[in-house]
């Protein structure tokens, strides 16, 4: 079975431009989970929707940051304008009912310049 | 509000020997604990969890952690260690906030191993 579909992989980017991540949860998985990975901060959680619903989205860091699951399968996390203080990986991870057991994607590594 | 301390960033071991990780969690109720590994420039990957029951879990790949309630810790251990084991190695805690339902994790603990 597939995993977490991620994409794209790495993305370099200037300093204002828009940044679009996508990701492809597990098939028949109901909750969808973005974080970002920064040396400083560690592992965060953004967002998560369950059955594409945004439950909690308190860890968004600011209006820069949107994300949005038009179906069960796709999901994107959008930064506009990007800064170089987004630089990170950003991970997306799915759970099919127990909410804990997260199975996630190789991650994005997004550098800001 | 839930905490997780790892308070060992960096831990090297030769192969074949034993190892624990050390994890420390703040959390008012009982809670759910995992541990995830992450291999370098990959996903974090589940190794065990513990709800409830019995406090000494049996995860993937040879792990077992113990839940210890009186010492608000869940330690991770291998008796013998593979050097396919060097990665990074996060505890975390999950627990509901309130509003929703998260999971937090430690800063990781970053294994490497001797041949």
């Amino acid at each position: 079975d597939a995993g977490v579909i991620q994409s794209p992989r790495h993305e370099v980017t200037e300093m204002g431009q828009e940044v679009t991540l996508r990701c492809k949860p597990i098939s028949g998985h109901d909750y969808l989970f973005w974080y970002r990975q920064t040396m400083m901060r560690g592992l965060e959680l953004l967002i998560y929707f369950n059955n594409n619903v945004p439950i909690d989205d308190s860890g968004m860091p600011e209006d820069r940051f949107s994300a949005k699951m038009p179906n069960a399968s796709f999901s994107t996390l959008k930064i506009q304008p990007s800064e170089p203080r987004d630089s990170a990986v950003y991970f997306c991870a799915s759970s099919l009912k127990r909410i804990y057991e997260q199975y996630f994607g190789p991650g994005t590594r997004l550098t800001v310049t | 509000a839930q905490s997780v301390t790892q308070p060992d960033i960096h831990i090297t071991v030769s192969e074949g020997a034993s190892l624990e990780l050390r994890c420390n969690y703040s959390y008012g109720a009982t809670p759910y604990l995992f541990w995830y590994v992450q291999s370098p420039g990959q996903g974090l990957q589940l190794l065990l969890k513990y709800f409830s029951g019995d406090t000494l879990v049996q995860g993937i790949k040879g792990f077992e952690a113990e839940f210890k309630r009186s010492q608000s810790s869940f330690n991770l251990r291998k008796p013998s260690v593979h050097w396919s084991d060097a990665a990074e190695y996060f505890c975390a805690v999950g627990a509901y906030t309130g509003t929703a339902s998260k999971l937090t994790f430690g800063t990781g603990t970053r294994l490497q191993v001797t041949l």
